[in-house]
Order: structure tokens, then C-alpha cells, then sequence
């Protein structure tokens, strides 16, 4: 059974701020999803990572895969009070259907 | 805006009711997958559709049901609801994920089992 999980679960910390957000999965996955959601709000995506060693970057955030590993990260540079929000991390089964879920990571980024 | 709509946006029913969830995929996109996610908790998978039949089930009960039409929007129906039932439930539309691409979600349905 694949199990996908993140850590930390919370992250509180200051604006201006580096800090890393891991997520290890348990068999393999070659395609893991980033995904944001805001308090009652949906998910929105934020990354696809298709291959080992894939790296993509939007603005404060950037994103990695180690297929091998099995792991991703989420990286937040220079951290601003908009970048408050839960971080989720998803891996497909078969490649055709279910996306499996971590926990999230709930950050909060303090003025 | 992702073009994935879903409603209602809220429902209360009370225990032991049916209810019907709808949700319109973005244009283009022949699959639709549904996901329940509880208070604090990450989305869980209930099922996918695509092209109109149902390609992957989660471990939820034969309560949970669905369609999806042949503009590929979707219903998902629950029978019998428990107060477990009490959740966000998400649809993503997207073409098969095999393919690389991202599921797109609606803003939900926040369902309240009294």
C-alpha cells in the first residue's frame, strides 16, 4: 500500500525566512503533485514533477523530486505572509488514476 | 479559476438521507475524480471516471456511488449518510493522469451529516 508522508505537519515561522518542506512516499512513483489550499478554500496546484531529478520554480517556492529517494521537497525562500496556507503533497498509483495524499503541512509565516 | 464547478456549496442533511453531488468538468477533460477530505485531514479517494465508466475505486462502501454524463460532468451520490459522512468533498477533472497532466479541483461541497 503506498503511503505518502510530509513532514513537518506545522511550520510556524517569520516572514523573511528559509525552511524546507519534505515528503517521503513509500513505493514507486515517478509523477508527485504539489498542491496549495487555503482555510475552506480547494486545492489549488502548484507543481508537477515527472521525473527524477526534476526541479520547478514559481516565484518564493521551488520544487524537487528524488525518484530514487523517494522524496520530495518544497522549498520557501524569503517567506511572506501569503505563503500562510496548508501545503499538500500527492503521488499517483498506476499513473492513470488516484492521486495518494500526505497529511499536509500547515504553515503559518508571522509579520 | 480552474472552470471545475461543483455544487451546492453547502448541504446539511440529516443521518440515514441520500444526497447528490454535482460537479462540471474544465473543458477538454474526460475524467473526473472524486475525493473526500475530513476537517484537518488530507483528501482521500473515492473514485475516478473516465469516458463515462469508472476506472478505480478507493476503500469506500457501495454507498458511494456515481455517474458521469456524456459532456463528462459527473455526480457523486451517497446513500444511508452517517455523521462520518461529514466532509469537503472535492472533484478534480483532468485528462488521464498517465499523460503527466494535473488534476484541476472545484471549490468543493461542504457537506454536514446532523
Amino acid at each position: 500500500e503506498l503511503k505518502v508522508e510530509q513532514n513537518p505537519l506545522f511550520l510556524s515561522m517569520q516572514e523573511g525566512k528559509n525552511y524546507t518542506i519534505y515528503c517521503n512516499y513509500s513505493t514507486t512513483s515517478d509523477r508527485l503533485y504539489w498542491y496549495r489550499q487555503d482555510p475552506g478554500k480547494s486545492l489549488e496546484s502548484l507543481f508537477v514533477l515527472l521525473s527524477n531529478g526534476a526541479v520547478k520554480q514559481e516565484g518564493r517556492l521551488m520544487a524537487s523530486l528524488d525518484t530514487k529517494a523517494r522524496l520530495s521537497t518544497l522549498h520557501i525562500t524569503a517567506a511572506v505572509h501569503d505563503l500562510s496556507a496548508t501545503y499538500f503533497c500527492a503521488v499517483t498509483v498506476d499513473s492513470n488514476y488516484q492521486l495518494i495524499w500526505g497529511a499536509g503541512t500547515k504553515l503559518i509565516i508571522k509579520p | 479559476e480552474t472552470g471545475v464547478t461543483q455544487s451546492p456549496t453547502h448541504l446539511i442533511k440529516t443521518r440515514g438521507q441520500q444526497v447528490t453531488l454535482r460537479c462540471s468538468s474544465q473543458s477538454g477533460h474526460n475524467t473526473v475524480s472524486w475525493y473526500q477530505q475530513a476537517l484537518g485531514q488530507g483528501p482521500q479517494f473515492i473514485f475516478q471516471y473516465y469516458r463515462e465508466e469508472e476506472n478505480g475505486r478507493g476503500n469506500f462502501p457501495p454507498r458511494f456511488s456515481g455517474l458521469q454524463f456524456p459532456n463528462y460532468s459527473s455526480e457523486l451520490n451517497v446513500n444511508a449518510l452517517e455523521l462520518d459522512d461529514s466532509a469537503l468533498y472535492l472533484c478534480a477533472s483532468s485528462l488521464p493522469l498517465g499523460l503527466g497532466t494535473e488534476a484541476f479541483f472545484g471549490q468543493g461541497t461542504r457537506l454536514t451529516v446532523v
